[in-house]
């Protein structure tokens, strides 16, 4: 069974930062690209960052470019979303996404984390 | 102008066909676009429903009921997302998204309510 896990939300302080990781399990992780996806609260959705299998492609939102980092370990079958110069606005709960097809990254996304929520106030 | 515009909502009967629109910022042609469709109920992460570009281009999710199909409308650039035989659980919000000069864009979604 395919489960992802986000950890790492929480409180922060505008300005700080945060490191949002994925857990993956139940199926071949070095296979597939993932992406992380967020939702404002009462808003919609958002695409936040994409990565590749292989980790070699990256993708960002203009909103986050320059201040989030997404990664990849496939030894441990995880990925991260490093946020730094948080705002206001970045408050969301944080979904990570797979992919549906393997070793493609512009394709559907059939699996979806129960979300980590990240709020950023003072 | 947002590149993908979706009514915020829309209300239909219980067995009625509900049409979804997701239309394209002028100057994206949809008939070049792969469009996806997401349903959300509250407190839940979106599910997949399908994918539409063409009759020959299309996929629908895994256990997604035929219920629910993609079509386009090329004169309004839109895509369209077809519920036939509305039932309660179809209740929930809606998103499309497309691939976009390398980026991932969602529409804003229609909350669809069904009474």
């Amino acid at each position: 069974e395919v489960q992802l896990v986000e950890s790492g939300g929480g409180l922060v302080k505008p300005g700080g930062s945060l490191r949002l990781s994925c857990a993956a399990s139940g199926f071949t992780f070095n296979s597939y690209s993932m992406n992380w996806v967020r939702q404002a609260p009462g808003k919609g959705l958002e695409w936040v960052s994409s990565i590749s299998s292989s980790g070699d492609y990256i993708y960002y939102a203009d909103s986050v470019k320059g201040r989030f980092t997404i990664s990849r370990d496939n030894a441990k079958s995880s990925l991260y979303l490093q946020m730094n110069s948080l705002r206001a606005e970045d408050t969301a709960v944080y979904y990570c996404a797979r992919v549906g097809e393997q070793l493609v990254v512009a394709t559907y996304f059939d699996y979806w984390g129960q979300g980590a929520l990240v709020i950023v106030s003072s | 102008q947002a590149v993908l515009t979706q009514p915020s909502s829309l209300s239909a009967s219980p067995g009625a066909s509900a049409s979804l629109t997701c239309t394209l910022r002028s100057g994206i042609n949809v008939g070049t676009y792969r469009i996806y469709w997401y349903q959300q109920k509250p407190g839940s992460p979106p599910q997949y429903l399908l994918r539409y570009k063409s009759d020959s281009d299309k996929q629908q999710g895994s256990g997604v009921p035929r219920r629910f199909s993609g079509s386009k409308d090329a004169s309004a650039n839109a895509g369209i997302l077809l519920i036939s035989g509305l039932q309660s659980e179809d209740e929930a919000d809606y998103y499309c998204m497309i691939w976009h000069s390398d980026a991932w864009v969602f529409g804003g979604g229609t909350k669809l309510t069904v009474l």
